[in-house]
Parts: C-alpha cells; structure tokens; sequence
C-alpha cells in the first residue's frame, strides 16, 4: 500500500517562531487532509488539499501532486498549535485515509 | 449540528468480554469509517462502508465486526476483547460528492482498555 511519511518526528519552538512540516507520499493520490490532534485527543481537520495552497490565518498549505509531497506551514506560532499534526491522503481509486505518523509539536511560551 | 458522535468515551473490559463502540453522524455522510490509535502511532483503518449495507475490511479488521443499516449509525463490535485491543478509537465520516467533498470529519475518540 501506499507509505506516508511525515518529518520531523518531533519539533520544539517558542511560541512567535514559524515552522514547517513535510509529508511525503509513495503514489499518486487524488486526497491529502491536514489534522491536528490536540492534547485532548481530538482531530481537527485543517486542511483539505489535493494539490495547490491554502491559508487559514497563521496556517497554509501547499500540495505539489506531480512531485508527492505536502507542505504545512505555521507562522507566529502559540502554545495552543501544541499537538501532533498528520498528514493523511486516500490513494488513486481507494476511499479511505492513509495515515503518517505525525509530527509532535510543542510550542513553548 | 452534533458532526460525528462516539459513546462511550471510555471503557474498560476484561479479556474475553464483547462490547459495541456506537458511532452516529448527522450529516447525511456516505462514507463511514472505524480507525485505532494506538500509543505514537497514526492511524489505522479497521473497517469502512461507504452506504447503508454496505461494509469492507481495513487494514487492522480481525476481531472487530462492523455492519451499517441505516446512513447515520455505523457500531464497531468487538467479540471477544483481547489485551492487544487496548487502544484509542475513532470514528469518522465523508461526503464523496457534497460540498464539503473529501472531508473527514472524526468523532472525539472511545479510549478503550483491556484488562
């Protein structure tokens, strides 16, 4: 099946600096959702982004389709981005999300 | 608007016990699915459908049972728990041709142990 592969594993900033997560998949999808998973335990989708940009306030997303990976970007990050991001894309004529590992992120104040 | 709804939110079994994870959703979602979490892990897929009587295995399905009678509920039953069952649960749903096309939305989680 198709490997989605997410990097860095872990990520530690202070609260004000920018960071950006990758996510890298095997075969051609014609899915990629972003999720943050808060210190609850909650998923929110973020993102819906099969190919192009997006922003949501401090957040944007970029999907290159042609080259396999996925770009999120957090600006002026706050304590409350503190969680664990997934990347997650359904593969040509599948219907269900592949998942990466995620990336933990904790933001200091 | 409820979105997608999970009861319980926790629960602890003893091995060999048989449950049902409930799992509605209100937004007249085709597609349903059933995931586990398990400690610094992503996701896995246990069991999908994607209509009413309709329902197909993931990548984790053995010893989960699913079935899908009507387009709102989607219950996960376990037969005969098992320790390796300890983990967190999610529920989650789309609409493959409204206008939130290819949008997940997830329940808030069951976090099931296994004793």
């Amino acid at each position: 099946g198709i490997q989605v592969e997410q990097s860095p594993p872990d990520l530690i900033l202070q609260e004000g600096a920018n960071s950006t997560l990758r996510c890298n998949f095997s075969d051609s999808v014609n899915n990629l959702q972003w999720f943050h998973q808060n210190p609850w335990g909650q998923l929110i989708n973020l993102f819906y982004i099969p190919s192009g940009t997006k922003q949501n306030g401090r957040l944007s997303a970029t999907t290159v389709a042609t080259e396999r990976y996925s770009l999120l970007y957090i600006s002026s990050s706050q304590t409350t981005d503190s969680g664990v991001y997934f990347c997650a894309v359904i593969p040509g004529s599948a219907r269900q999300l592949t998942f990466g590992s995620g990336t933990q992120l904790t933001v200091l104040p | 608007n409820a979105g997608v709804t999970q009861t319980p939110k926790f629960q602890v079994l003893k091995t060999g016990q048989s449950m049902t994870l409930q799992c509605a959703q209100d937004m007249n979602h085709e597609y349903m699915s059933w995931y586990r979490q398990d400690p610094g892990m992503g996701l896995r897929l246990i069991h999908y459908s994607v209509g009413a009587g309709i329902t197909d295995q993931g990548e984790v399905p053995n010893g989960y049972n699913v079935s899908r009678s009507t387009t709102e509920d989607f219950p996960l039953r376990l037969l005969s728990a098992a320790p390796s069952q300890t983990s967190v649960y999610f529920c989650a749903s789309s609409d493959p041709s409204g206008t939130e096309k290819g949008r997940w939305h997830f329940g808030d989680g069951t976090r099931l142990s296994i004793l």
